[in-house]
């Protein structure tokens, strides 16, 4: 079974920290993403990452950047938290079959982060 | 625009009840459509996947349509269990060069004994 790890469950910081976001799949998994889940908006892709050292801008990217030094590891980082940045982080990591997307997202099971 | 649409927002049923999830999508050039299941404080988790040709696909007590032409799929959950008490999400794919994946805002099930 592929296994998504984050690192924190619940973390606390205070407005303008610097906070780091870990995500680690065991599948040697090429596609890593980082999505945050607010009530009633549903989850919004923030940045995702096709293989090593790629990045690409989801939807909502303004506050974030990502690091992807290592395949099985995608960090995300909120250079100065604010409390709008407060919600449930969600990563997921995906293969790539050939040229196809039909493989499923495997999630981990979320960092609820509160900026105080 | 692409964009994917859930009804209802939220769903009550009595334990062994049957109930019907919708998702209607405008997402152009289809891929596939994902149906995931979200737990209370976890992620979510694919419970099935349909592709153009594919009309209908069970999973246990869970049985996905797809209606190509008019753009809509259902989920159908039969003889539920308080264990199907959840956030039901409606992924869909579009088969672009970045694969964009376009997600419902999810009905929450709750199931009650």
């Amino acid at each position: 079974d592929v296994k998504v790890t984050q690192s924190s469950r619940y973390l606390v910081k205070r407005t303008g920290e610097k906070v780091f976001l870990e995500c680690v799949q065991d599948m040697d998994h090429e596609n890593m993403f980082w999505y945050r889940q607010d009530p009633g908006l549903g989850l919004r892709l923030i940045y995702f990452s096709y293989d090593v050292k790629m990045k690409e801008k989801g939807d909502i990217p303004e506050g974030y950047s990502v690091s992807r030094e290592k395949k099985e590891r995608f960090s995300l980082i909120l250079e100065s938290a604010s409390t709008n940045q407060t919600s449930m982080y969600l990563c997921a990591s995906r293969i790539r079959e050939g040229k196809t997307y039909n493989s499923p997202l495997h999630f981990g099971n979320g960092t609820r982060l509160t900026v105080t | 625009k692409n964009q994917v649409e859930q009804s209802p927002q939220s769903l009550i049923i009595l334990e062994g009840k049957n109930c019907t999830l919708q998702c209607n999508y405008t997402v152009s050039p289809f891929s596939n459509l994902r149906w995931y299941k979200q737990d209370t404080g976890r992620g979510p988790v694919s419970l099935t996947i349909m592709t153009f040709s594919e009309n209908t696909k069970s999973n246990g007590r869970y049985t996905a349509t797809l209606d190509a032409d008019t753009k809509q799929s259902s989920l159908h959950i039969t003889a539920s269990q308080l264990s199907d008490s959840a956030s039901y999400i409606c992924v869909v794919s579009a088969q672009t060069r970045d694969d964009k994946i376009i997600f419902g805002k999810g009905t929450r099930l709750h199931i009650l004994p």
